[in-house]
């Protein structure tokens, strides 16, 4: 079973900035936090994942809680682009590789 | 450069046959994961090989699922038997193991419609 929730959906306005929640308490000391999206008949696309510090790329910012029960990801100036559906993952155990395992997500819509 | 690539894109079969779907992965990557994504059940993971050998088939959801991988590279994911419920679409992903990465590269995947 996955370890996160989060919302079902979320409307963004095109060009603002999408803040997508995620709530995982029962993460362990040495889980990292992924986040992929899904853009609709693609495969997933890795996003960002982080640990305890929060995290920026060229695509996203990864704000972690300090008790680590929950994460949001930002995406700065939303685009159509990026309608998708995003997943929040917590992956078993602390090593790099092993398996994902995929909640609901949060469809998010961008709209102009 | 060339990502995850997976053939066929689109496989109609009937009820019983088997089929094979391959997954071809990023060049040098040594782990490759196998997941389905169907209607009712989200994303599912199926099998992870590192190199040749798999130590998590976990996924599997039944005996007429295999999946086998050679020269650490190309997989195929073999199912038999097919059943309605096997209709979904299989996603294949690699990793590079060295360093310090974390990102899974997942392919297009395969339509899989059972008749």
């Amino acid at each position: 079973d996955a370890k996160t929730t989060q919302p079902p959906s979320m409307d963004c306005a095109e060009g603002r900035a999408a803040n997508l929640p995620c709530n995982h308490s029962t993460i362990s000391g040495n889980e990292y936090v992924y986040w992929y999206r899904q853009i609709h008949s693609q495969g997933p696309q890795y996003i960002i994942h982080g640990l305890k510090n929060n995290e920026t790329n060229e695509m996203a910012s990864l704000i972690i809680t300090e008790d680590r029960k929950s994460s949001t990801l930002i995406l700065p100036h939303a685009t159509l682009r990026d309608t998708a559906v995003y997943y929040c993952i917590v992956r078993p155990g602390s090593s790099n590789t092993g398996k994902l395992i995929f909640g609901q997500g949060t469809t998010l819509q961008v709209k102009p | 450069g060339a990502g995850v690539s997976q053939s066929p894109s689109n496989k109609v079969t009937e009820k019983g046959k088997d089929v094979e779907l391959r997954c071809d992965p990023i060049s040098g990557h040594t782990a490759l994961y196998w997941y389905r994504q169907s209607l009712g059940q989200g994303l599912e993971f199926l099998i992870y090989f590192q190199g040749n050998s798999a130590p998590d088939k976990s996924g599997l959801p039944s005996d007429r699922f295999s999946a086998e991988r050679t020269g650490g590279s190309v997989s195929t994911l073999t199912i038999q038997r097919t059943q309605q419920e096997d209709s979904a679409v299989y996603l294949c992903a690699s990793q590079l193991t060295s360093g310090d990465t974390y990102e899974q590269y997942f392919g297009p995947g395969t339509r899989l419609t059972v008749t």
